[in-house]
């Protein structure tokens, strides 16, 4: 079955980066599009990027652009998120999220991780 | 700035039907956009439910539904059962990228 197992949470200070890591098992990785969406405390979800695991190509939400970078090691079917420049704000959980097949007409998200929570305080 | 708007809050008796929209600021929704909507309990992840506006996933129950309502992405729960309290969200894809509505409550009472 499909999973999708992320990394244990972090502490950060203002202006520090982080690096969350998502293990995808159950499938071929690299036939599925990732997407990154994070959750602030009592807040709905926000799209932060997309990432071809085939050529690594990678689209941002304009909100991310310039402090975030998405990669992948097809060798161990692993996705990484690096957001730098934390501030306050930051403070959230973020998921990795599995999306349609590449080269699928249709545009979905099926599977989630559990979720990563970061935190930014000084 | 494009903002996609689901109801805040809907209250609906156990056994009855209720009908959940998504709407765009861009105007009508249509299957182009892909909505797909999500369900997420308190302290889990979200999951899954419909794809590509009336397609189940196939661990979804068939009480769920999704369709196009009245220039919206809607879903409806038939026989709705005390479990099914949680926030649901849709999604609609852009050419930016995907955009989350703001979640709706659902509370079964």
């Amino acid at each position: 079955q499909v999973q999708l197992v992320q990394s244990g949470a972090e502490v950060r200070k203002p202006w520090a980066s982080v690096r969350v890591s998502c293990k995808a098992s159950g499938y071929i990785f690299t036939d599925y599009y990732f997407h990154w969406v994070r959750q602030a405390p009592g807040q709905g979800l926000e799209w932060m990027g997309i990432i071809n695991p085939r050529g690594g190509h990678t689209t941002y939400s304009k909100k991310f652009q310039g402090r975030i970078t998405m990669t992948r090691d097809t060798s161990t079917s692993t996705l990484y998120m690096d957001l730098n420049s934390l501030r306050s704000e930051d403070t959230a959980l973020y998921y990795c999220a599995r999306g349609e097949a590449v080269g699928a007409n249709q545009r979905h998200i099926d599977h989630w991780g559990q979720g990563t929570l970061v935190t930014v305080s000084s | 700035q494009t903002v996609v708007t689901q109801e805040p809050s809907v209250t609906v008796s156990p056994g009855g039907t209720v009908t959940l929209t998504c709407g765009s600021n861009t105007g009508a929704v249509t299957s182009s956009y892909s909505p797909n909507w999500f369900q997420q309990q308190p302290g889990q992840a979200p999951r899954a439910l419909i794809y590509s506006t009336t397609n189940r996933h196939s661990w979804t129950p068939a009480r769920f539904s999704g369709s196009l309502l009245r220039g919206k992405a809607a879903l409806t729960l038939s026989g709705v059962q005390p479990e099914d309290e949680a926030v649901y969200y849709c999604v609609l894809f852009f050419g930016g990228g995907p955009i989350f509505g703001g979640g709706t409550q659902l509370t079964v009472l």
